[in-house]
Formats: C-alpha cells, sequence, structure tokens
C-alpha cells in the first residue's frame, strides 16, 4: 500500500529560525514522484516542488531546500530564516502510476511563524 | 490561460438537496480529479478520469457521482446531501500521470 505520514501535526517557530518539516512516504513502486503544496491561509493549494524517485539530489531554492533520501524513505522540507510569510500548511504528497497517477497526501503540518 | 475553474466557491446545502460542482480546464489535460478535504486533515480522493467518458472511484466515492463527456470538464454531482459532505472540494487536472497537478481554487461546502 502507499502512503504518505507528516508526523509534525503543528510547529511553531520565531521568525529567522530555520524549520523542517518531515516526510515519510510508502510505496514498492520504483518509479514514484514526490511532492510538496504550500497552502496558505487563503486556502489555495501551491505547488512547491517535484521530484522523481531516481533523482536524489537535494535541491535548494532561495530559502526553500528538500533533502530527498530512499534508504529511509524520507522527502524533508527545511526553511532557513523563517518568515511570518511562510506561516501556512505544508503537504507532502507520493504520485505512483497506477489508478489514475493520483496524489496521495501526507496529513499536513500546520506551519506558524510568529514575529 | 484560465487553469482549472471551479465554481461556485461557496454553498450551503440543507440535507437531502442536490447540487453539482463545475470543474472545468483549458489546457487540454487528461487527467482530471476531485479531492475533499476536511479540517485538519490532508486530501482524500473521490473519483477521477484519465480521459473522457473515462472515470473510476478514489478513496471516499460514496454520495458522489461523476461524468467526464469532454476533455475540459470534469463535474462532481452530490445526490442527498448529508452533514458529513461538509468540506472544501479541490478540482485538479494533469498532463500526464507523472507531472504535478494544477488546483481549482476550491469549493467550500456546507451541508446544514
Amino acid at each position: 500500500a502507499q502512503k504518505v505520514t507528516q508526523a509534525q501535526t503543528e510547529i511553531s517557530v520565531v521568525e529567522k529560525e530555520d524549520v523542517t518539516l518531515d516526510c515519510v512516504y510508502e510505496t514498492r513502486d520504483t518509479t514514484y514522484y514526490l511532492f510538496w503544496y504550500k497552502q496558505p491561509p487563503s486556502g489555495e493549494l501551491v505547488f512547491l516542488i517535484r521530484r522523481n524517485s531516481f533523482d536524489e539530489q537535494n535541491e535548494i531554492s532561495g530559502r526553500y531546500s528538500w533533502n530527498f533520501q530512499k534508504s529511509t524513505s524520507s522527502f524533508n522540507f527545511t526553511i532557513t530564516a523563517s518568515q511570518v510569510v511562510d506561516s501556512a500548511v505544508y503537504f507532502c504528497a507520493l504520485r505512483i502510476r497506477n489508478q489514475g497517477g493520483k496524489l496521495i497526501f501526507g496529513q499536513g503540518t500546520e506551519l506558524s511563524v510568529k514575529p | 490561460n484560465a487553469g482549472v475553474t471551479q465554481t461556485p466557491k461557496f454553498r450551503i446545502l440543507k440535507i437531502g438537496q442536490s447540487m453539482t460542482l463545475q470543474c472545468a480546464q483549458d489546457m487540454n489535460h487528461n487527467y482530471m480529479y476531485w479531492y475533499r478535504q476536511d479540517p485538519g486533515m490532508g486530501l482524500k480522493l473521490i473519483y477521477y478520469s484519465v480521459g473522457a467518458g473515462i472515470t473510476d472511484k478514489g478513496e471516499v466515492p460514496n454520495g458522489y457521482n461523476v461524468s467526464r463527456s469532454t476533455t475540459e470538464d470534469f463535474p462532481l454531482r452530490l445526490e442527498l446531501a448529508a452533514p458529513s459532505q461538509t468540506s472544501v472540494y479541490f478540482c485538479a487536472s494533469s498532463y500526464d500521470s507523472f507531472y504535478g497537478y494544477t488546483f481549482g481554487s476550491g469549493t467550500r461546502l456546507t451541508v446544514v
């Protein structure tokens, strides 16, 4: 069975702190994609990153970075020098080829960045 | 491009009423999806479609129906609304089975 676990339900930090959001996934497929989405208070879902199962290179985009480790089935997301605008719910998701390529979402981590 | 358009944005239904949530995309995507998001929860798949005329059930299909007569449109029908269907509904589309989704802005539905 496929599953995504985000063990941290809520995280609260003070502005400028670094914060890491954890994501652990389960799948028997050898080909899959991993995603992170941001859901700000306005409610829309904003795509952040996609990673395929054959590319374990870490990625950095500004203050955001992602660490993909197949050995531990993890795809963690770090925000450096957090800002109040980073306050949102963050979802990790897994996509596999069968079942219409559906996205399997974790339960989300609500990040609150206080000034 | 409009992307994925969902209507309405908000709706209040009485128990037992029916309604259709509209979803349209203008990107010529074959894959389309309906998800629901309950408070504090992730998104759960209701129905999906891999092309016009083809639909299939997701994790939580009970109480819903879909159709896909064109590539562009993927309406979600609620029959006999129940309070358990109070949720935010997201429609999404995708070019193929591995690209990311484009999400609509969501429909907030309350059943009273």
